[in-house]
């Protein structure tokens, strides 16, 4: 089946300090793949589209300068979120949609971040 | 702006009874609409999609556009149907794939 892998699972930094978060289709090609925050107790929040070769498409809200995100493969994308503080803290979780069925997607485990 | 609302936030029932997770959803256009389950320490899966109008593990969920829901039934939980489930819906066009989940409903189904 269609694997998403995320690494690394949770990661604890100091505040002010950058931290890259990957994203990989382990099995398939994706061409597009999302990312999402997840508060805790709430919903996910879709954060941006990362389409491969192309720029990334941030929703409403999201600071493209904050959480930088590479699509530089069809099997791998990096969320980078710069300079993080406390209120980054939270779970981001990606999801890929395969290029021969676009119709779905797989989502990966999830990334914990504590910024301290 | 599309908007999922699942109003319980948590919903219990005994193993063998019937359960139903309620979703209402505001989206102009023709969406489609998701059931996500995630287990406990697992990922988040789908499912089932409205379009595929299939049951899964004995789920079912009817769109109903005049009343614009898309409530999750099975006639008769088990506890291995302990789970969060979330609400989503999809536009298409260029938003095709983007997801708009709802708040989730905890379901826990006791012995």
């Amino acid at each position: 089946g269609a694997v998403v892998s995320q690494h690394p699972s949770r990661v604890i930094c100091k505040s002010g300090t950058s931290v890259k978060i990957e994203c990989r289709s382990l099995d398939f090609q994706a061409t597009t793949m999302f990312w999402y925050r997840q508060f805790p107790k709430q919903s996910l929040m879709l954060m941006a589209t990362s389409n491969e070769g192309s720029k990334a498409t941030y929703e409403q809200g999201v600071e493209k300068d904050k959480f930088l995100i590479n699509h530089a493969s069809l099997t791998l994308s990096t969320l980078t979120v710069t300079s993080a503080h406390p209120e980054d803290s939270s779970f981001y979780i990606c999801s890929a949609r395969p290029r021969t069925n676009e119709e779905t997607q797989y989502f990966g485990p999830g990334t914990r971040l504590l910024v301290l | 702006a599309q908007r999922v609302t699942q109003p319980e936030k948590l919903l219990s029932v005994f193993k063998g009874a019937p359960v139903e997770l309620k979703c209402n959803y505001s989206y102009s256009g023709s969406p489609e609409l998701f059931w996500y389950v995630q287990y406990s320490r697992q990922r988040l899966q789908l499912l089932l999609r409205h379009i595929s109008r299939e049951s899964i593990k004995g789920f079912t969920a009817d769109l109903n556009k005049g009343e614009t829901s898309f409530h999750l039934k099975k006639p008769f939980a088990q506890e291995e149907d302990s789970a969060m489930y979330y609400c989503a819906v999809q536009p298409g066009g260029t938003s095709y794939g983007k997801l708009t989940f709802g708040q989730g409903t905890i379901l826990t189904v006791h012995p």
